[in-house]
């Protein structure tokens, strides 16, 4: 099946700090989803975009999709603690049967001791 | 807002033991998931139904099975749970998409132990 590749698997953030983290995919996807999971909590829709090239904002949250649309990236500006948690990525194709999704294997986010 | 439970957090079972993972959405959401979540490998598409009664396979089926015998509610089948299913298991809704995308709603997730 399509795999999407996201990095880093893990960070630390600062207080303040820009942080960013990308996926990349061996195939083209028409959607690319962001989604974040907070902890013993189902993951949560951060932002959606839907043509290549396309650069959204959700408060401090900035996702682009790439124009070769087979990779995406988030960037979250001044982080804060509430950043924590794990950070997904999500591919659809067009008409995809029954809306499924390729995820990546996540971005955990943890606070520098 | 829309809500998908999930009948238990924490599950304990044996090898080989028949397993029942139940879901339940209240939006009348014609779509539903199960997702496996395991670190490293993100979330995995065990199987989806786009309406009652409908299933089709998702990535990694094998060892599993699944009911949808009302709109509201999917089953996650267990036939005989092994150890390499221990996993936290995720279940998902969203309505039929007209244009563009359909937002999944997630569950809390059941984290399952089969010693």
């Amino acid at each position: 099946g399509q795999q999407l590749n996201q990095s880093p698997q893990s960070m630390f953030i600062q207080e303040g700090e820009d942080v960013s983290m990308n996926c990349t995919s061996s195939s083209i996807f028409n959607t690319w989803l962001w989604y974040k999971q907070d902890p013993g909590e189902g993951p949560v829709l951060l932002i959606a975009l839907y043509k290549a090239g396309e650069l959204t904002s959700n408060g401090r949250l900035t996702a682009q999709f790439g124009i070769t649309r087979k990779d995406s990236f988030l960037n979250i500006s001044a982080s804060i603690p509430s950043d924590v948690g794990i950070y997904f990525c999500a591919g659809q194709l067009y008409k995809a049967a029954g809306n499924k999704l390729t995820f990546g294997g996540g971005t955990r986010v943890l606070v520098k001791p | 807002d829309v809500k998908v439970t999930q009948s238990s957090r924490y599950l304990v079972k044996r090898t080989g033991e028949k397993v029942f993972l139940e879901c339940v959405q209240d939006m009348d959401h014609e779509n539903m998931f199960w997702y496996r979540q395991d670190p490293g490998l993100g979330l995995r598409l065990i199987y989806f139904s786009y309406d009652v009664k409908m299933k089709e396979k998702g990535d990694i089926p094998e060892g599993y099975s699944v009911s949808r015998e009302k709109k509201e509610r999917f089953s996650l089948i267990l036939e005989s749970a092994s150890t390499n299913q221990t996993s936290m298991y995720l279940c998902a809704s969203s309505r039929q998409p007209g244009q563009g995308y359909s937002p999944l709603h997630f569950g809390n997730g059941t984290r399952l132990t089969v010693t």
